[in-house]
């Protein structure tokens, strides 16, 4: 069972706007920075955001991130086919001294 | 760039170790704040931290599996490893090295975690 919880799916149809929420507590996204991964299964995983709302060089700004209290937004817009992958939100947890990982959401575009 | 690709049997019986290594190319494994990180992924489930080593012995564990891990690193070969005792079924997975740092920012008191870079991922089977 994943420490941080997240919506098992989201679609919509291209070029519409899709949220995944990812829920933790005060030992984790509570108090530190999260950080979203992009998943196309058989492929490395792609880090897409970091420092809750950062882009590393390459990744477009049609992704963006938030994060309040405990909880933290990854928003994808002007959806793509190419989109259609598994997002993980991830942040350290200061009660296992380690990583942690949301249970991840497929992204269908409709 | 860095790229990482991990190596080992795909299938282990219950009860053995599943041994994987992960080759390290295109940088150094030694050096640096980056530690070295196993993750995995059981079918249909979400990304589970296994554990993280860093070039000069420094370790963090899953608890939950501290028990039954082992990691080293070999800085001559740029490679580092995993050992997990006493498998079972629960531990048929996709398996992924990967590279990851974490620290504060300047003027904040929170961590930064981040994998930066990951291997494509070993499938590993347990089973008789």
């Amino acid at each position: 069972q994943s420490v941080l919880t997240q919506p098992p799916s989201v679609s919509a149809a291209p070029g519409q706007r899709v949220t995944i929420s990812c829920s933790g507590h005060g030992s984790n996204i509570g108090n530190n920075y999260v950080s979203w991964y992009q998943h196309l299964p058989g492929t490395a995983p792609t880090l897409l955001i970091y420092e809750n709302d950062k882009r590393p060089s390459g990744i477009p700004d049609r992704f963006s991130g938030s994060k309040s209290g405990t909880s933290a937004t990854l928003a994808i817009t002007g959806l793509q086919t190419g989109d259609e992958a598994d997002y993980y939100c991830g942040t350290w947890d200061y009660r296992l001294s380690l990583g942690v990982f949301g249970s991840g959401t497929k992204v269908t575009v409709l | 760039q860095v790229q990482l690709q991990e190596s080992g049997p795909g299938l282990v019986k219950p009860s053995q170790t599943l041994s994987l290594t992960c080759t390290v190319s295109g940088g150094s494994i030694s050096g640096g704040s980056y530690y070295w990180t196993w993750v995995r992924q059981p079918a249909g489930q979400g990304l589970e931290s296994i554990g993280r080593i860093h070039a000069g012995g420094n370790t963090n564990y899953n608890p939950s599996l501290k028990s039954r891990v082992a990691l080293s690193v070999d800085t001559s070969k740029n490679q580092f490893f995993l050992k997990l005792s006493s498998v079972t079924a629960a531990d048929t997975a996709v398996y992924f090295c990967a590279r990851d740092i974490n620290g504060q920012v300047l003027g904040s008191p929170d961590l930064y975690y981040n994998i930066d870079v990951w291997g494509k991922g070993t499938t590993v089977t347990v089973s008789s």
